[in-house]
């Protein structure tokens, strides 16, 4: 399983963009970049998940340079709703049933 | 769509007792299910991974005989907290494996534990 890092905390200004980086340098050729996003006793939320180049949702982007071995979340205008901890994972494949491993997370506080 | 629930949100118990949490899995049918715990300030640590029809797999230092899991059908997991003490309370989240191709896991909204 490859390992990720993420900065420990981040603090933004509402109706900034966002962007948190993540490094997972193991990355396998068959992992997938999963992001979550977790409010305090709540389960996490999915966000968006790439394999490589750029995804884009009605939330979020998430970016993936040639080599895969980072990835970067952009959170476009954010609001004091988007306080919460934020989670890149990197695994998956088409087969078995491949668990998923937390890191740390960043944890981004939007400031009024 | 992939939507996950568990029942109860939120549980007190006396140490000593056992406490059963469900995991359904809503609007699609889930071969796989996993376990987690989280304590305060932590991240989510993986206790299990649970298979329909099979035995499930429990992550190092996680007491098969204390935490029961039961997956009896493609959309129903339980996890038995048994003769629970003060060191178990904990949040409780299970997630469902969406299906092959991409190991996308959606979560259940928790379940917060206290032994008292």
């Amino acid at each position: 399983l490859a390992k990720t890092t993420q900065p420990i905390s981040m603090d933004s200004y509402e109706g900034q963009e966002v962007n948190i980086t993540c490094s997972h340098n193991n990355i396998a050729t068959n992992d997938y970049i999963t992001w979550y996003q977790q409010f305090p006793s709540q389960g996490p939320r999915f966000i968006i998940q790439g394999y490589k180049t750029k995804v884009t949702n009605e939330v979020a982007s998430l970016f993936i340079p040639a080599d895969r071995k980072s990835s970067t979340l952009s959170l476009p205008r954010v609001s004091l709703s988007d306080t919460a901890v934020y989670y890149c994972l990197v695994g998956g494949s088409n087969f078995g049933n491949e668990k998923l491993t937390f890191g740390t997370g960043t944890r981004l506080t939007i400031i009024p | 769509g992939a939507v996950v629930s568990q029942h109860p949100s939120w549980v007190i118990c006396k140490s000593g007792t056992s406490v059963k949490i469900e995991c359904r899995s809503l609007d699609f049918q889930a071969t796989t299910m996993f376990w987690y715990r989280q304590f305060p300030k932590q991240s989510l640590m993986l206790m299990a991974t649970s298979n329909e029809g099979s035995k499930a797999t429990y992550e190092q230092g996680v007491e098969k005989d204390k935490f029961l899991i039961n997956h009896a059908s493609l959309t129903l997991s339980t996890l038995t907290v048994t003769s629970a003490h003060p060191e178990d309370s904990s949040f409780y989240i299970c997630s469902a494996r969406l299906g092959l191709g991409t190991d996308t896991q959606y979560f259940g909204p928790g379940t917060r534990l206290t032994v008292l």
